[in-house]
């Protein structure tokens, strides 16, 4: 059964810090894999999409990598700002659309 | 051009009693998937939807049922609710339910079973 992890479950830094988050799944069988940003009582945005395949992904400022081998993805945020604070969760893909989430990491920027 | 949209935002019921949350996909996109999220938790997939048909199942009780209609538009039912059901309800949408798509979610529908 796929397990999908994400350390740390909490994050506080001051703004323009750079940093990154840690995702990691047990089963290496995936199709692709997401990160996501949740604000509170809100539903789920799609930040980056890396296809099994792929190594890495960019947006803006936001870099995800994978590495299917290992069952690891990092997302790196760059200059942090206030308006990143948001929970991030990651999600794999096992077919049919069924995202297997963690339970996410809660991160606050301090201005 | 709208996002996936959901009624209703809140909802409260007792236990015993029966919900149905609704879900409208994007403009063009065919596929629609439920998935629930228990306060503190990632979502858990429920179902899958594409062109009417079932494409795939959580682990989730008979309890809970859903189905699609013509215009893509879906349901999601569950009967007999328990206190643990008390979670917020996501949809999300895509063009074909593809593997290599990007899923789009709605807002969520946020039911407190009492």
């Amino acid at each position: 059964k796929q397990e999908v992890t994400q350390i740390p479950a909490a994050l506080s830094v001051p703004e323009g810090e750079n940093l990154v988050l840690n995702c990691s799944f047990t089963d290496s069988a995936i199709y692709n894999l997401q990160w996501f940003r949740q604000d509170p009582g809100k539903g789920l945005t799609s930040l980056l999409l890396i296809q099994s395949s792929q190594r890495e992904q960019t947006s803006g400022r936001l870099n995800a990598s994978l590495d299917k081998s290992s069952g690891r993805s990092t997302l790196y945020i760059a200059a942090s700002q206030p308006g990143d604070s948001a929970t991030y969760l990651c999600a794999v893909n096992e077919g049919a659309q069924k995202l297997v989430f963690g339970q996410g990491t809660r991160l606050t920027i301090n201005p | 051009d709208a996002g996936v949209t959901q009624s209703p935002t809140h909802l409260i019921k007792t236990r015993g009693q029966q919900v149905t949350l609704r879900c409208s996909p994007i403009s063009g996109h065919k596929s629609v998937s439920w998935y629930q999220q228990v306060l503190g938790q990632g979502p858990q997939f429920i179902f899958q939807y594409y062109e009417k048909e079932e494409r795939g199942r959580g682990n989730f009780p008979d309890r809970f049922s859903a189905r699609q209609f013509p215009n893509y538009s879906s349901e999601l039912n569950v009967n007999a609710l328990l206190l643990g059901d008390s979670a917020l309800y996501l949809c999300a949408s895509s063009f074909t339910g593809g593997i290599f798509e990007t899923q789009y979610f709605g807002p969520g529908t946020r039911l407190l079973v009492l």
